[in-house]
């Protein structure tokens, strides 16, 4: 079936740290993938996504790039500041079965430092 | 995009009794779909809710807990009934336009606390 497994937070950094959160995923074919950020008390909203092989999506600093070898979505980002400090899913879009339903992972809690 | 009001915000309510969640967007869309957040974990959805017709559901989850209704395009409402502490969570509201590679957005949850 489809999955997908993120790091396990949550990730403490200082300010102007590297930041990386892996998540891979099991699915058929080619699903679509997105990371999507949920900031304390609000909804989810979507972070990036890419839709093939090899894209790269990108916003707001961060960049994930599609791994179909490795079936990996991994998070970065150069720099972090406090106002990154949020909780972030991987969630990916299968192929068939229900394409308009998202499968999320567990989700990984940011905390920034000044 | 799409603008998703949902409430109440936040509930404490006692076990036995049930509790409606309202969902408002503000296009029109087909699709409406509820997910559960238990504490510390990731989003599972509950259902998908179509309007004119019965709300599909994930397993592990029954009409009978979760009844829904889908009056319109813009409007849907989830009742969590004869709650138990384990229905504690947040429950979200998400709409996502037909394909693969489009946006969900969402609710901002509604916080329930079942003592």
């Amino acid at each position: 079936g489809n999955s997908v497994t993120q790091m396990e937070g949550p990730v403490t950094l200082s300010e102007e740290a590297f930041l990386t959160i892996n998540c891979t995923y099991t699915a058929t074919g080619y699903p679509s993938l997105f990371w999507y950020v949920q900031y304390p008390g609000e909804g989810l909203q979507l972070l990036l996504k890419a839709t093939k092989a090899d894209d790269k999506g990108s916003n707001k600093g961060f960049e994930a790039t599609y791994r179909k070898e490795t079936t990996s979505f991994h998070l970065e980002k150069g720099s972090v500041q406090v106002s990154d400090s949020a909780v972030y899913f991987c969630a990916l879009s299968p192929v068939s079965g229900g394409y308009n339903k998202l499968i999320f992972g567990a989700g990984t809690r940011l905390a920034v430092h000044p | 995009s799409a603008v998703i009001s949902q409430k109440p915000s936040r509930d404490i309510c006692q076990r036995g009794t049930s509790l409606t969640i309202q969902c408002q967007v503000d296009s029109q869309v087909t699709m409406m779909f509820w997910y559960r957040q238990q504490p510390g974990q990731s989003l599972t959805l509950i259902a998908t809710a179509n309007q004119g017709s019965e709300a599909t559901y994930e397993s592990g989850f029954v009409i009978d807990k979760f009844p829904i209704s889908r009056p319109n395009l813009t409007f849907s409402t989830l009742t969590v009934s004869n709650m138990s502490p384990e229905d504690s969570s947040i429950y979200l509201c998400s709409v996502r336009p037909l394909g693969q590679n489009t946006e969900a957005f969402f609710g901002q949850g509604t916080r329930l606390t079942v003592v």
